[in-house]
């Protein structure tokens, strides 16, 4: 069963700093990874998709990586802003006939200060 | 284009009464899919739709949650008899396909039930 660990739990930065967030999962024969974020009482917005077969994945100021072999995606923000605050979600896809089936981390709240 | 709707966006509701959360997806996305968001919990997966095939429903908690997908597109997820732990937050979401490579899922708003 994949199981997926996000640490830190909470994270607190000043404004302009990089971060990384990070992911780990247990089942190295994951099918896709997804990153979401979800602002408080909202749902969830994707920012980046890696498909198995991708290392990483690039959109503005983010950049998703994944490696299989170690069980680890990390979501790289550049030049963070306060509108960067919300929860960081990652999410697995199953290996085998279930990969639509998501499995989730508990994320990490991130919080920018201006 | 329009994202994933759900309605309604509050539900409160008595112990024991049967509640129906609708999700319309977004157009032309065959894959549909429910989730649960608990405090403590996150968020787990409950039943998934793929155009006329049977749906997956190996997540759904008990017999007493249901769900339908009538035409291909809007979805009701049903509970009958609510319980106190039923209170959360239901997100659906839709993708191009499911086992595919388009199978980036995209969220509604969510419904957050509330069960006194």
């Amino acid at each position: 069963k994949q199981e997926v660990t996000q640490i830190p739990a909470a994270l607190s930065v000043p404004e302009g700093e990089n971060l990384v967030l990070n992911c780990s999962f247990t089942d190295s024969a994951i099918y896709n990874l997804q990153w979401f974020r979800q602002d408080p009482g909202k749902g969830l917005t994707s920012l980046l998709l890696i498909q198995s077969s991708q290392r990483e994945q690039t959109s503005g100021r983010l950049n998703a990586s994944l490696d299989k072999s170690s069980g680890r995606s990390t979501l790289y923000i550049a030049a963070s802003q306060p509108g960067d605050s919300a929860t960081y979600l990652c999410a697995g896809g199953g290996s085998g006939g279930s990969n639509y089936k998501l499995t989730f981390g508990k994320g990490t709240l991130l919080t920018v200060n201006p | 284009g329009a994202g994933v709707s759900q309605s309604p966006s509050n539900k409160v509701t008595e112990k024991g009464k049967d509640v129906e959360l609708r999700c319309d997806p977004i157009s032309g996305h065959t894959a549909l899919y429910w989730y649960r968001q608990s405090l403590g919990q996150g968020l787990e997966f409950l039943i998934y739709f793929q155009g006329n095939s049977a749906p997956d429903k190996s997540g759904l908690p008990s017999d007493r949650f249901s769900a339908e997908r009538t035409g291909g597109s809007v979805s009701t997820l049903t509970i009958q008899r609510t319980q106190q732990e039923d209170s959360a937050v239901y997100l659906c979401a839709s993708s191009l396909a499911g086992r595919t490579l388009y199978n980036e899922q995209f969220f509604g708003p969510g419904t957050r039930l509330t069960v006194l």
